[in-house]
């Protein structure tokens, strides 16, 4: 079975400081991972995916996301905050192939202050 | 056309009403989804559509019942609803995953339900 757990349900960063938002995985194989970020009251947007290629993988918006299959962790990054950035931010997990269900994580707010 | 496009924005419904969602793609995606979403809660799949047939369905109660016309069009007919199904519907597509590529959403913005 395939969970995903991320460790902040809250992060709070001042705009132009680094943004880290953390997430964990299990699975019995090597899954696909992704980041959606969803503004109030919208859909959710596709950041980033990481499918067994490069493990570090860049998104948009100048977000990135780290691999790391040792930590079981794909953590998401960015350089600088801005104000436009705050959002809810899901992990999903889903299987390599076919359209079975993707596993969201309960999700973090990120709130960016002046 | 990289977009889900999902009508009405907002929908206002009593418990008696017979309402419905709408959800259009015309990426040339063959499976498409309805989620539910609480709020400050990830969104729930309800269910799937593959090649316009159901293949999934998350145990959703009847009063629910989705209708998949064509390869680029969802509906979601509602009727007796109760207020807890108050949420946003959110609809997605994907491309068919081959055996060697991840099944990427592309999400609509979502219908906010009320149920009165």
């Amino acid at each position: 079975a395939q969970s995903v757990t991320q460790l902040d349900s809250h992060v709070s960063v001042s705009e132009g400081t680094p943004v880290l938002l953390r997430c964990n995985y299990s699975s019995s194989y090597s899954p696909s991972l992704f980041w959606y970020v969803q503004h109030p009251n919208k859909g959710l947007q596709l950041l980033l995916k990481y499918t067994s290629a490069a493990t570090l993988v860049k998104g948009i918006n100048g977000f990135e996301a780290e691999f790391k299959k040792s930590e079981t962790s794909f953590h998401l990054t960015k350089p600088s905050a801005h104000m436009s950035d705050a959002a809810e931010y899901f992990c999903v997990v889903s299987p390599r192939a076919g359209f079975q269900k993707l596993v969201f994580g309960t999700g973090t707010r990120l709130l960016v202050s002046p | 056309d990289t977009e889900v496009t999902q009508t009405p924005k907002h929908l206002v419904m009593g418990m008696t009403n017979k309402k419905s969602l709408k959800c259009e793609q015309h990426m040339g995606h063959r499976a498409m989804y309805w989620y539910k979403q609480k709020a400050k809660k990830p969104p729930e799949l309800m269910f799937v559509y593959s090649y316009e047939k159901l293949s999934i369905n998350e145990s959703v109660p009847s009063r629910f019942s989705p209708e998949c016309p064509n390869s680029s069009l969802l509906n979601l007919h509602l009727h007796a609803l109760q207020p807890e199904d108050s949420a946003l519907y959110l609809c997605a597509s994907s491309q068919e995953a081959s055996s060697s590529g991840a099944n990427v959403l592309t999400f609509g913005a979502g219908s906010r339900l009320t149920v009165l």
